[in-house]
């Protein structure tokens, strides 16, 4: 298994507090990304990063923000916790294959349950 | 923008019945295909690709075809055991550079014995 940590496992916080969740790979990949995981809807990126202190927004950044300071962490922080935020969230590493042929799969961590009340 | 359609389900089935989990998408040129299984508690992890037109991808006994004409990489397996009850996602990569991946929405199976 590809060595991807996510920390905490589970959190339960309340609405308008600030929350960072962290995702921590030992693969020294160069792309690294954080989903959330919904009911009917799938998983939906947030955002990602392309390398230390490169990153950008996916299809639900909104209320989201992300830091990589160094290869192996990369941070999502809920500015202000919403119920809304209440969801699954996965961290995931990939990089572009060697041979310039296409991608390598996505590796996921384990996730985190947050709930938001 | 690119979109990938599954049912939700969930799917029950009995153990050793056949297994279809259709999957249709919307892209433009040759996108890479991708089925994701997710068993419970844990991240998802690769079950099997696709990269172009009338490729099949097969692992642990399923199997999916590359279907340009009709836009679709369905799902089979012909004999399903408990241990399979999973949750299913269909995903692509768009084509050219760096194009992030489309997941759908995800099909429960539950195999009983």
């Amino acid at each position: 298994d590809a060595g991807i940590t996510q920390s905490p496992r589970h959190k339960v916080t309340e609405t308008g507090t600030p929350v960072t969740l962290r995702c921590h790979q030992t693969e020294n990949h160069r792309y690294m990304y954080w989903y959330r995981q919904d009911p009917g809807h799938g998983l939906r990126l947030i955002h990602y990063s392309y390398g230390v202190k490169d990153t950008d927004k996916g299809e639900v950044s909104d209320g989201y923000s992300v830091s990589r300071s160094k290869t192996e962490d990369f941070l999502l922080t809920l500015e202000s916790a919403t119920s809304s935020q209440t969801s699954v969230y996965f961290c995931a590493i990939s990089d572009p294959l060697p041979s310039g042929g296409g991608w390598e799969k996505l590796f996921f961590g384990s996730g985190t349950q947050l709930s938001v009340l | 923008g690119n979109s990938v359609t599954q049912m939700e389900g969930p799917v029950t089935l009995s153990e050793e019945a056949f297994l279809t989990i259709n999957c249709t998408y919307t892209a433009t040129g040759y996108p890479s295909l991708f089925w994701y299984v997710q068993y419970p508690g844990e991240g998802l992890q690769l079950l099997l690709k696709a990269t172009k037109a009338d490729d099949k991808g097969s692992n642990k006994g399923f199997e999916a075809t590359y279907r340009k004409e009709t836009t679709s990489f369905h799902l089979e397996k012909g004999s399903v055991q408990v241990s399979d009850s999973a949750v299913y996602f269909c995903a692509l990569r768009g084509a050219g550079g760096y194009q992030k991946v489309t997941f759908g929405i995800g099909t429960k199976l539950q195999v009983i014995p």
